[in-house]
């Protein structure tokens, strides 16, 4: 089993669509979980941290399963700048400084 | 605020030739780290630093030498450069300081090895 395995995509949604992303990760030692977005061409940016509890950023809800082992994210009423690779990123368990990357979902989002 | 910067942006180079890609970090980050990000593969963590002049293997390694000196730097040196290499490369740090402390990234060196 892949470190992290994400849906491999790619997504194409209309605006305004609920979209989500699965994520799956091998190592239960890992403790450090987020989601980053990359547009074409650019360096990947934090989207947000994914907490246990689970947490919401404006039209993004990030959740965590541990039990599973398994992280996902829910784009609310999608933009057409949410239109970008999401990565799913997990640390390699006991570093929480050494981060693994999912291989990345494409979204495009359709006016 | 120039944060994490690289340079150069392109480079094309020949099989054979070193190439030293340079990463610089404003904020005082401990760690610092190389990745490359190929279609198929994601990005794979090629070395990293826990701090000035401590640094260890990620995944592909091979054919990658890595100093750090200085807190601010970590250049990321190809020994004898091979086509296998072209690749985007992303330096990114962290301050490492809680268990969810985020990485950031520079803006990626483009590398063709001809």
């Amino acid at each position: 089993r892949k470190e992290v395995e994400q849906d491999p995509g790619p997504f194409n949604v209309p605006e305004g669509a609920t979209v989500a992303f699965n994520c799956t990760y091998s190592n239960s030692a890992s403790q450090s979980f987020f989601w980053y977005r990359q547009d074409c061409r650019k360096e990947p940016k934090l989207l947000m941290s994914v907490y246990s509890s689970g947490n919401e950023d404006g039209r993004f809800t990030a959740q965590l399963n541990r039990a599973s082992q398994y992280i996902s994210l829910l784009i609310r009423d999608s933009k057409l700048s949410d239109s970008a690779t999401y990565l799913c990123v997990v640390s390699s368990g006991g570093s929480n400084y050494k981060l693994t990357f999912g291989k990345g979902t494409l979204l495009t989002v359709n006016p | 605020d120039a944060g994490i910067t690289q340079s150069p942006r392109y480079k094309i180079t020949e099989t054979g030739r070193q190439v030293t890609l340079m990463c610089h970090q404003t904020w005082s980050h401990s760690y610092m780290f190389w990745y490359r990000q190929d279609l198929g593969h994601g990005l794979r963590l090629i070395y990293y630093s826990a701090a000035a002049d401590i640094t260890d293997k990620g995944e592909v390694p091979d054919g990658y030498v890595v100093s750090r000196s200085k807190t601010e730097n970590f250049p990321l040196t190809l020994e004898s450069a091979t086509r296998s290499q072209t690749s985007v490369y992303f330096c990114a740090s962290s301050d490492g300081g809680s268990y969810n402390s985020p990485l950031h990234f520079g803006n990626g060196t483009r590398l063709t090895v001809t």
